[in-house]
């Protein structure tokens, strides 16, 4: 198989603070992963790609400075959402593919990670 | 640009009805095109793709057509079971990148 977690699933913080949530491949090794934001009742919006050892190539309109991604391992990408406030409250989904899929077309995805900011 | 629409849900059906879910797209080039399924505390699973006009992607009793006429890939079951109650979602790929629609929440009752 292929399994993607999030940690944690569910997250509230105060307006002002940062939260960390994590992505990781639990039996294999992803070489990209993706992070995406879904509002309620809208798409899935992709935010930004990562691939372990460089820097996260961001989609337009996604301030780099607010979200960071870091992928450090093959295993695990974290998105860290710095100075938390209300309108950043959303559902966070990261997908990832594996090294000899190809065109990434095959992506697996996290169960999600639902963030309230108060 | 690349975009999908999806009809909003929920859909409530009983168990034995016909599905439909409907899914139109707009894209450039040759997109492909998915139905993903997301159960209840789980991540998005792939149900089943179409890479090309007139293709048709099947598993486990769905089944979608990629008509590039129409520009749609609607969902189909025959025969809807309760564990199928879960949220649809139609997407595209295209230049490396996935859009989603927005999803389609499906309750079938015993």
């Amino acid at each position: 198989g292929a399994v993607v977690s999030q940690h944690p699933s569910w997250v509230i913080c105060k307006s002002g603070t940062s939260v960390k949530i994590e992505c990781r491949s639990l039996d294999f090794q992803a070489t990209t992963m993706f992070w995406y934001r879904q509002f309620p009742k809208q798409s899935l919006m992709l935010m930004a790609t990562s691939n372990e050892g460089s820097k996260a190539t961001y989609e337009q309109g996604v301030e780099k400075d607010k979200f960071l991604i870091n992928h450090a391992s093959l295993t695990l990408s974290t998105l860290t959402v710095t100075s938390a406030h209300p309108e950043d409250s959303s559902f966070y989904i990261c997908s990832a593919s594996k090294p000899r899929d190809s065109f990434q077309e095959t992506q697996y995805f996290g169960p999600g990670t639902r963030l309230l900011v108060l | 640009g690349n975009s999908v629409t999806q009809m909003e849900g929920p859909v409530t059906l009983s168990e034995e009805a016909f599905l439909t879910i409907n899914c139109t797209y707009t894209a450039t080039g040759y997109p492909s095109l998915f139905w993903y399924v997301q159960y209840p505390g789980e991540g998005l699973q792939l149900l089943l793709k179409a890479t090309k006009a007139d293709d048709k992607g099947s598993n486990k009793g769905f089944e979608a057509t990629y008509r590039k006429e129409t520009t749609s890939f609607h969902l189909e079951k025959g025969s809807v079971q309760v564990s199928d109650s879960a949220v649809y979602f139609c997407a595209l790929y295209n230049f490396n990148k996935f859009y989603f629609g927005s999803g389609t929440k499906l309750n079938v009752k015993p």
